[in-house]
């Protein structure tokens, strides 16, 4: 089945203390993004990668990275988490870049809460 | 720079009413238009897109979305509410310039009542 995989789900975790959620998808895709949803907000886009090593900032970068060592792995770092980044997280892949009105394909989310 | 309003965060129907969800963007270019949906405890999954041509969208479950540049909209429609309708919508908004990210809306929470 095409997916994309995102894991943690739920997590609950302290300031300052390192996390890493994971995401992983089995198209293929060139293009990999992560978006943060928050209420009233909508999603917004924190980075995205194009392909393998090459990522760019999204609407929302601070306090996040990013690599994309291999295609299908495109992993969420928090260096040093604090309660503002407390939210729901997306990872979503497509096929080529979204200039092409590729479609998205989302994972199932992850929630953190940075206490 | 691309932006996308939503109007009214929450919609309550009855089953079977007309659902209407209203979307409107800002775009210097001709956008592509999305609309995704969200059920509790999953990712968005598409709904319907419109990048060019026919401007009234026919997506699943029975929703449609008519592209009214003059009005710069992209409403949602769906002539009678099911119960499993019970969502989050998401209106989106990509540069076919090539920004490569959707500009979503702040959603709209759609709930159907019995």
């Amino acid at each position: 089945e095409a997916q994309v995989t995102q894991n943690p789900r739920y997590l609950i975790t302290v300031t300052g203390k390192k996390l890493t959620v994971t995401c992983s998808q089995n198209m293929n895709h060139e293009y990999m993004s992560w978006y943060r949803q928050d209420p009233g907000l909508g999603l917004r886009q924190i980075y995205y990668s194009m392909n393998v090593e090459v990522t760019d900032k999204g609407d929302v970068p601070e306090g996040y990275k990013v690599s994309r060592k291999e295609k299908r792995n495109f992993p969420l770092i928090l260096e040093s988490p604090s309660p503002n980044q407390t939210s729901l997280y997306f990872c979503a892949s497509s096929r080529g870049s979204l200039s092409g009105a590729n479609v998205l394909t989302f994972g199932a989310g992850s929630r953190l809460t940075v206490l | 720079a691309q932006s996308v309003t939503q109007l009214g965060s929450h919609v309550s129907v009855s089953e079977g009413a007309l659902v209407l969800l209203r979307c409107n963007y800002s775009s210097s270019v001709p956008p592509y238009l999305f609309w995704y949906v969200q059920y509790p405890n999953q990712g968005l999954q598409l709904l319907l897109k419109y990048t060019t041509g026919a401007t009234l969208v026919k997506g699943i479950n029975g929703f449609e979305a008519e592209f009214k540049k003059s009005e710069t909209s992209f409403h949602l429609t769906k002539p009678s509410a099911h119960m499993s309708d019970a969502a989050e919508y998401f209106c989106a908004v990509s540069d076919p310039g090539g920004y490569n990210k959707l500009i979503f809306g702040a959603g709209t929470r759609l709930a159907v009542h019995p």
